[in-house]
């Protein structure tokens, strides 16, 4: 069965250091999305991204975040400066060509330690 | 706002005893409602998407139900295997982007 998979599983780094989290979302899919799941809280939107252009984005992503998909398979997410409460799981995910209502795939996370 | 509450926040089962989670959602158009299987440390697993009010789908021990205003997951005789935090949630379709907004889960536990 096609999966959406995300490297690193897990990074530890420092304060203010620049992280790049990657993604395969699963081929054919068109719809790229990024969410974050802080420990104990509820899975969060962070943007979504469609025929190279960001579609829409939270709050939260602010002018620290960025998406870009690099080559016809990757999809990442760079936080710039990193801070404390960018700790989290993040989770990247896609769906196939109907967009609304059609199943929207997660992988299994990259969990972000910021110390 | 949209928003999706689910209760209860945590249901604790014998094995084969049969019980129901709710997912109650405000969403301005509801494009799709979608029930997702999380386990510790793991991404949300896709289990339904209902689409409007009156329908069902079924998947092994799982029923999801939908209406104007809310959403069932019924467990049928559930096994342990079947421990997992639920997950609850919508697409408006104002949303361009196709953005979910999630509910809080409901951590259920299935003892033997």
């Amino acid at each position: 069965e096609p999966e959406v998979t995300q490297t690193p599983s897990h990074q530890v780094t420092q304060m203010g250091q620049e992280v790049i989290l990657r993604c395969v979302p699963i081929s054919n899919h068109l719809y790229f999305y990024w969410y974050r799941q802080i420990l104990g809280q509820k899975v969060e939107f962070l943007v979504s991204f469609y025929n190279n252009e960001i579609s829409e984005k939270s709050e939260i992503f602010d002018d620290q975040f960025s998406v870009e998909r690099p080559d016809g398979s990757n999809f990442t997410l760079k936080i710039r400066s990193t801070k404390l409460e960018d700790s989290a799981m993040y989770f990247c995910a896609s769906s196939g060509s109907k967009g609304f209502g059609n199943t929207i795939y997660f992988g299994e996370g990259s969990w972000l330690t910021v110390v | 706002e949209d928003q999706v509450t689910q209760s209860p926040e945590a249901l604790r089962l014998q094995e084969g005893e049969s019980s129901s989670l709710n997912c109650s959602y405000t969403v301005s158009g509801l494009r799709g409602l979608f029930w997702y299987r999380q386990d510790p440390g793991k991404g949300p697993e896709f289990l339904f998407t209902l689409y409007s009010a009156g329908e069902e789908k079924e998947k092994e021990r799982l029923k999801a139900t939908l209406t104007k205003k809310e959403s069932f997951l019924h467990i049928t005789a559930p096994k342990p295997e079947d421990s997992a935090t639920y997950l609850c949630a919508v697409q408006g379709d104002y949303n361009q982007g196709g953005k979910l907004i999630f509910g809080q889960g409901t951590e259920l536990s299935v003892k033997p």
